[in-house]
């Protein structure tokens, strides 16, 4: 079968640099995607990792190894309005299917 | 342009009725899917529409749940014989494509309450 899993809730200072994990055991996916979704709203896309290594996009980075089925998100120059879940997907190799971890509620504080 | 639109924002029926959410995914997308939300949860995948295939509906928790997208457009989710337990934001996403890395837009959700 198919896991996902991430801390539930983080707490960071404004300004600081925050890393969310994200570990996965899946039999086959093509990549793993990164969402944000501020309380009571929809998700929205961050960043989409196929290889391993670091993307980078302005102050969010995603990290991938796929040896290690473990992710990460990196944000950096923490803003208050960053205060909201981020939530890991896996795409299912067999029917490009999303598998979508529980989300990590990140609060900062001043 | 416009984004995904869902209606209504907000349900609220009593066990046992049947209830209809309806989505309007982003022109020219011919990739659908209906998710579920629950209060602290992540999403949880119920159907999914890829242009004129059949849908892929693996993720439909029972019987009660269907779905239907007409016209490569719209699509409707109905819920027959309520239950408290399908409590939840539902919420509807479209891509351009229905695999290979394509972004997921989505929606506003429609939070539905079961009495």
């Amino acid at each position: 079968g198919q896991n996902i899993d991430q801390p539930t809730e983080m707490t960071a200072t404004e300004g600081a640099i925050v890393q969310i994990n994200c570990t996965y055991q899946t039999s086959g996916f093509n990549g793993l995607f990164w969402y944000q979704q501020h309380a009571g709203e929809a998700p929205t896309f961050l960043s989409y990792n196929v290889l391993d290594g670091l993307e980078e996009k302005g102050r969010f980075s995603s990290f991938l190894s796929r040896s290690k089925g473990y992710s990460y998100l990196l944000l950096k120059e923490l803003q208050m309005k960053d205060s909201a879940s981020y939530l890991c997907a896996v795409e299912l190799r067999s029917n490009y299917q999303l598998i979508w971890g529980a989300g990590t509620k990140l609060i900062i504080k001043p | 342009g416009a984004g995904v639109s869902q209606s209504p924002s907000n349900k609220v029926t009593e066990k046992g009725k049947d209830v209809e959410l309806r989505c309007d995914p982003i022109s020219g997308h011919t990739a659908l899917y209906w998710y579920r939300q629950s209060l602290g949860q992540g999403l949880e995948f119920l159907i999914y529409f890829q242009g004129n295939s059949a849908p892929d509906k693996s993720g439909l928790p029972s019987d009660r749940f269907s779905a239907e997208r007409t016209g490569g457009s719209v699509s409707t989710l109905t819920i027959q014989r309520t239950q408290q337990e399908d409590s939840a934001v539902y919420l509807c996403a479209s891509s351009s494509q229905g695999q290979g890395a394509y972004e997921q837009y989505f929606g506003p959700g429609t939070r539905l309450t079961v009495t």
